[in-house]
């Protein structure tokens, strides 16, 4: 199967700080990796989407310098929120897809709370 | 606007009897769709996908159907357990874009 890591699961930081999430696929090669946020009994928010090696393209309303997404190899993408709020908190989902496989596969998400 | 919908926000079933879950699509140029399960605090689990070039999918307990006059798809699970219990999502994508309805919650009844 083709698995996905986050990390870390759950995180509790200060307000002003920033925090680093990771996102691997773990068996497979991911030519473009997604962004998700979810809010509680939300759908899932396409926050961007990075392709290995060049720039991530936002979704409207994301702004990009304070959710930095780097997509620096195959097999990593890290979303940093930097200068964190409370709204913040939330879900972060990543999924990785392979080069010509049309699936997304997810990861098990973290939860960022902003206090 | 919102190219897929899942209109109705949960459903329940009795345990053994056929879950259908539905979704609509605004655009034609769809061409594939998926369906994802997710339980609370976790990532999406891919389920069962389809071409748009097909009319069903069938893996085990879960079956695909789509209809593209209708611009509808639907997810049967059969016999349903309580282990289904989750949220479904339904996904449509046409190249690099993905766009995912807002979940139907299925509560299977012991």
């Amino acid at each position: 199967g083709a698995v996905v890591s986050q990390h870390p699961s759950r995180v509790i930081c200060k307000s002003g700080t920033s925090v680093k999430i990771e996102c691997r696929s773990l068996d497979f090669q991911a030519t473009t990796m997604f962004w998700y946020r979810q809010f509680p009994k939300q759908s899932l928010m396409l926050m961007a989407t990075s392709n290995e090696g060049s720039k991530a393209t936002y979704e409207q309303g994301v702004e990009k310098d304070k959710f930095l997404i780097n997509h620096a190899s195959l097999t990593l993408s890290t979303l940093t929120v930097t200068s964190a709020h409370p709204e913040d908190s939330s879900f972060y989902i990543c999924s990785a897809r392979r080069d010509q496989v049309e699936t997304q596969y997810f990861g098990p998400g973290t939860r960022l709370l902003v206090l | 606007d919102q190219q897929v919908k899942q209109n109705s926000p949960s459903l329940s079933v009795q345990e053994g009897r056929i879950s259908i879950l539905n979704c609509d699509y605004t655009n034609s140029m769809f061409d594939y769709f998926l369906w994802y399960k997710k339980y609370p605090a976790e990532g999406p689990t891919f389920l069962i996908s389809i071409s748009s070039i097909k009319d069903k999918n069938e893996d085990g307990r879960f079956t695909v159907f789509l209809n593209k006059s209708a611009k509808h798809l639907s997810l049967h699970i059969v016999p349903s357990q309580p282990g289904d219990s989750a949220v479904y999502f339904c996904a449509a994508s046409t190249g690099n874009q993905f766009y995912f309805g807002t979940g139907t919650s299925l509560t299977v009844i012991p």
